[in-house]
């Protein structure tokens, strides 16, 4: 999985507590991503950063916040999380810098996250 | 708004034939498309890249088609092995770091 880990692997949570997933990666690459992925939806982008500290929304950012104080660490913070958002999580990573061929996503092993 | 299409139904074939999946798009002018592939429980995997000018790309097995004026591309297996049995993304991108993947299609090769 090119350089990038997630944590942790698993957890089960109740509705209403918070809930950190962090992603790192060696790679030193400029950006990251987290995703959900559901069946009947794909891949949903949820937050993405393209340098320290700066960091946008995705289409379903709704409830969810991030962190990237470090090139190689990428949080994703559910701050109450909700039955809604159980789900697997994965963390991605990009080079892109301005061709086609860097625009290629590295992809974590992903996070799947049970709330109860 | 945007939107990708991939077969949702599983894609099965016998070992051997050759697997075509489908990527439609509607409202959008990507300037690349990219395919990946996702074994179960696992992240996806970056297989191809072909540009909006380049009607064809290949790699070992693989063939990737894009045709803007169908709005389509097609994702073809060669000689296809079990091994081969994954979930097949498609995804979209304008020319900026944020690709759009669609929700992927299935396929199992039997032996």
């Amino acid at each position: 999985d090119a350089g990038i880990t997630q944590s942790p692997r698993h957890k089960v949570t109740e509705t209403g507590t918070p809930v950190t997933l962090r992603c790192h990666q060696t790679e030193n690459h400029r950006y990251m991503y987290w995703y959900r992925q559901d069946p009947g939806h794909g891949l949903r982008l949820i937050h993405y950063s393209y340098g320290v500290k700066d960091t946008d929304k995705g289409e379903v950012s709704d409830g969810y916040s991030v962190s990237r104080s470090k090139t190689e660490d990428f949080l994703l913070t559910l701050e109450s999380a909700t039955s809604s958002q159980t789900s697997v999580y994965f963390c991605a990573i990009s080079d892109y810098s301005g061709r086609a061929e860097t625009d290629t996503q590295y992809f974590g092993p992903g996070t799947r996250l049970t709330v109860l | 708004s945007q939107k990708i299409e991939q077969n949702s139904e599983a894609l099965n074939i016998q070992e051997g034939k050759t697997a075509t999946l489908t990527c439609n798009y509607t409202n959008y002018s990507p300037a690349y498309l990219q395919w990946y592939r996702q074994d179960p429980g696992r992240g996806p995997v970056f297989l191809l890249l072909i540009r909006e000018n380049e009607k064809e790309k290949r790699k070992e097995r693989l063939k990737v088609t894009f045709d803007t004026t169908l709005k389509q591309s097609l994702f073809h297996i060669t000689a296809s092995q079990p091994a081969d049995s994954a979930t097949y993304l498609c995804a979209l991108s304008g020319g900026s770091y944020i690709p759009t993947f669609g929700r992927g299609t299935s396929l199992i090769v039997h032996p």
